[in-house]
């Protein structure tokens, strides 16, 4: 079945670490995005990648690092210059960037301890 | 600029009874809308999307929602509710400026009692 797949679904971190989440995808998309979203507020964008070896900040890109080497997969990198980075992460993918809907991973949920 | 609010942050109805959950959109521009809905500790999942076809839309599991270009609106409904339809739910909309920006809403979370 295609699919977005995340991992790991949960994750610790001390501070000052370096973490990534893993986002893959085998629905042959085009666009893909990472969100962080926390209690209360709804998703808020990190950065986002149209096509392989490109990427755009989205509205809260501090403290995060992606990359896009192949088409199917966009990792994120949380950095320890992220200042609260315990949230939980989502990872989307559409089959273009103008057009379409979101189709969505189960989320990654990062605790620094 | 867009803007998506969800009017209630949560919503509590009796199991049977009908459902209601409320967004307005702000727009300069013809807008695609969508409602998805979320279980604890899980992805999205489409519920349903609106993109200029007909104005009633019918979606997954019984949800419909009625695009009001007059009033801005996007409301989702759903006639019976079931327990599980307990969950959070979320207004988009997205809006066609060359880069397709999609806003969420903060997320109606709707419970169901038995």
């Amino acid at each position: 079945d295609g699919g977005i797949t995340q991992s790991p679904k949960y994750l610790f971190r001390k501070e000052g670490q370096n973490v990534t989440l893993s986002c893959e995808q085998n629905l042959n998309h085009d666009a893909m995005y990472w969100y962080r979203q926390d209690p209360g507020q709804g998703l808020r964008l990190i950065y986002y990648s149209q096509i392989v070896n490109d990427f755009q900040k989205g509205d809260i890109a501090e403290g995060y690092s992606v990359s896009r080497e192949k088409k199917e997969s966009f990792p994120l990198t949380v950095t320890s210059a992220q200042k609260n980075p315990t949230a939980f992460y989502l990872c989307a993918s559409k089959t273009e960037l103008d057009a379409g809907e979101l189709f969505f991973g189960e989320g990654s949920r990062l605790t620094v301890l | 600029a867009q803007s998506v609010t969800q009017l209630d942050s949560h919503v509590s109805v009796s199991e049977g009874t009908p459902v209601l959950l409320r967004c307005n959109y702000s727009s300069s521009y013809s807008p695609s809308l969508f409602w998805y809905v979320q279980h604890p500790n899980k992805g999205l999942q489409l519920l349903l999307k609106y993109t200029s076809a007909a104005t009633l839309v019918k979606g997954i599991n019984g949800f419909e929602a009625e695009f009001k270009k007059s009033e801005t609106s996007f409301h989702l409904t759903k006639p019976s509710a079931h327990m599980s339809d307990a969950a959070e739910y979320f207004c988009v909309v997205s809006i066609y400026t060359g880069r397709r920006a999609l806003t969420f809403g903060s997320g109606t979370r709707l419970q169901v009692q038995p």
